[in-house]
């Protein structure tokens, strides 16, 4: 059983649309961290989310913690083929780093 | 660049053998964690070392073990090779071990490919 469960799993979208990635889970965690991983490379991550309905922005990424922290999503607006990749989130609790499954996107020009 | 180095980048062995990854962390960071990347199980937890000591332990077989070292590099020794356990294996770094802000930087990864 997962205990981050991500959706969709695979995303393929053309240039300039709007997408939004869900990660959900029953168990609350201390923060949700999203990370973005490329082919034959480590994740890296993008954001730390920490307190209950905060919402934080990278540029064209909006990032929103759940109230109850249990859950996130990621909104990206027109989308770039440089934002191809496969987004993942992770749940932290004490030391431990929980990932759910990934979204595989792909940005096509 | 995140810092975090991992050797070899790429390793192929055949079932029954034994390998060794090697991770140095991030100038300055105490703790080391393993992860296993398979298509099947996406990214899952090891181990987790800080300042020498184990710290935490997640799906990590039997056949499998880990250390840290008084310079703080990380070694993963997989044994009794299987098909399965053909995968990325990925070496993170972070400065205190766990809370909520703790980031974790990941190495490149090491391919392993059991035949």
């Amino acid at each position: 059983t997962q205990l981050l469960e991500q959706s969709p799993q695979f995303l393929s979208i053309q240039e300039g649309e709007n997408l939004t990635v869900y990660c959900n889970s029953s168990s609350v965690f201390s923060s949700l961290q999203w990370y973005r991983q490329e082919p034959g490379e480590g994740p890296v991550l993008l954001v730390t989310v920490v307190t209950g309905g905060e919402v934080k922005k990278l540029k064209r990424l909006t990032f929103q913690f759940g109230d109850a922290r249990k859950d996130s999503s990621l909104h990206i607006t027109a989308a770039q083929p440089g934002d191809t990749g496969l987004y993942l989130c992770g749940g932290m609790r004490g030391s431990r780093l929980t990932f759910g499954e990934g979204t595989q996107l792909t940005v096509n020009p | 660049d995140s810092g975090v180095t991992q050797t070899p980048k790429h390793l192929i062995t055949a079932t029954g053998q034994r390998v060794t990854l090697r991770c140095s962390p991030r100038s300055g960071d105490l703790s080391v964690y393993w992860y296993q990347q398979s298509l099947d199980q996406g990214l899952q937890f090891l181990i987790q070392y800080y300042n020498g000591e184990e710290r935490a332990k997640g799906n990590i077989l039997e056949r499998f073990s880990a250390q840290q070292f008084p310079d703080l590099h990380s070694e993963l020794n997989l044994s009794s090779l299987e098909l399965g356990d053909s995968a990325l294996y990925f070496c993170a770094s972070s400065v205190v071990g766990g809370g909520s802000t703790d980031t974790q930087y990941f190495g490149p990864g090491t391919r392993l490919t059991v035949l």
